[in-house]
């Protein structure tokens, strides 16, 4: 069945360092693509996400891109700041159905 | 726009015993989901109703988890006899996803802690 895998957390970084969490997905079509963070204490929420290939998913200045010949969608943001502490979920989805979740990467930024 | 409403936020129960959950979806939204999130795991589907009909019950231990969701809208979700293993946050989610929609994003409640002890 279709699936989704992130990089092994926790990831720490200083403030203001660039950040790189890896996606990966298999799927037998073509699902959208979803980044979800839970801040401390919080519900899951939509970060960004992209529905085709190719397309550039982009919010809170955190970026990710449908890259369908490597089945990717890398979360990157150029500058992290300690409130980006969280747990960030990369998933898919078709239309009507459920959304399918990697196992989730923790990230916490030092000051 | 009030958002997914989950209750209780905490609950602590004895194995065997059981538990109910409840969730009150973004209204207009046809597509309600529960979902079991276990310690440094990824959420996983439990059930997916699409108005009141299930659209997805595969994962869903049915020896001793069951779901309804009434007249379209509200959803319990109950555990009985509850294990140790069912320790975890459930969450509800609900989407505007209906017959014909596009891909539309999901909605998360805050979530119920389940302890067993």
């Amino acid at each position: 069945g279709d699936s989704v895998t992130q990089m092994e957390g926790p990831v720490t970084l200083s403030e203001e360092a660039f950040l790189t969490i890896n996606c990966t997905y298999t799927a037998t079509g073509y699902p959208s693509l979803f980044w979800y963070v839970q801040y401390p204490g919080e519900g899951l929420q939509l970060l960004l996400k992209a529905t085709k290939a190719d397309d550039k998913g982009s919010n809170k200045g955190f970026e990710a891109t449908y890259r369908k010949e490597t089945t990717s969608f890398h979360l990157e943001k150029g500058s992290v700041q300690v409130s980006d502490s969280a747990v960030y979920f990369c998933a898919l989805k078709y239309p009507a159905q459920k959304l399918v979740f990697g196992q989730g990467t923790r990230l916490t930024i030092n000051p | 726009e009030a958002g997914v409403a989950q209750s209780p936020r905490y609950k602590i129960i004895e194995k065997r015993q059981s538990v109910a959950f409840w969730c009150n979806p973004i209204s207009g939204h046809a597509t309600l989901y529960w979902y079991q999130q276990i310690l440094g795991q990824g959420p996983k589907l439990l059930i997916q109703f699409q108005n009141n009909g299930v659209v997805d019950d595969s994962q869903l231990p049915k020896d001793r988890f069951s779901a309804e969701r009434l007249k379209g809208v509200d959803s319990t979700l109950k555990i009985q006899p509850a294990k140790l293993e069912d320790s975890a946050v459930y969450l509800c989610a609900s989407s505007l996803d209906g017959e014909g929609a596009t891909n539309e994003k999901l909605f998360f409640g805050s979530g119920t802690q389940l302890s067993v002890l």
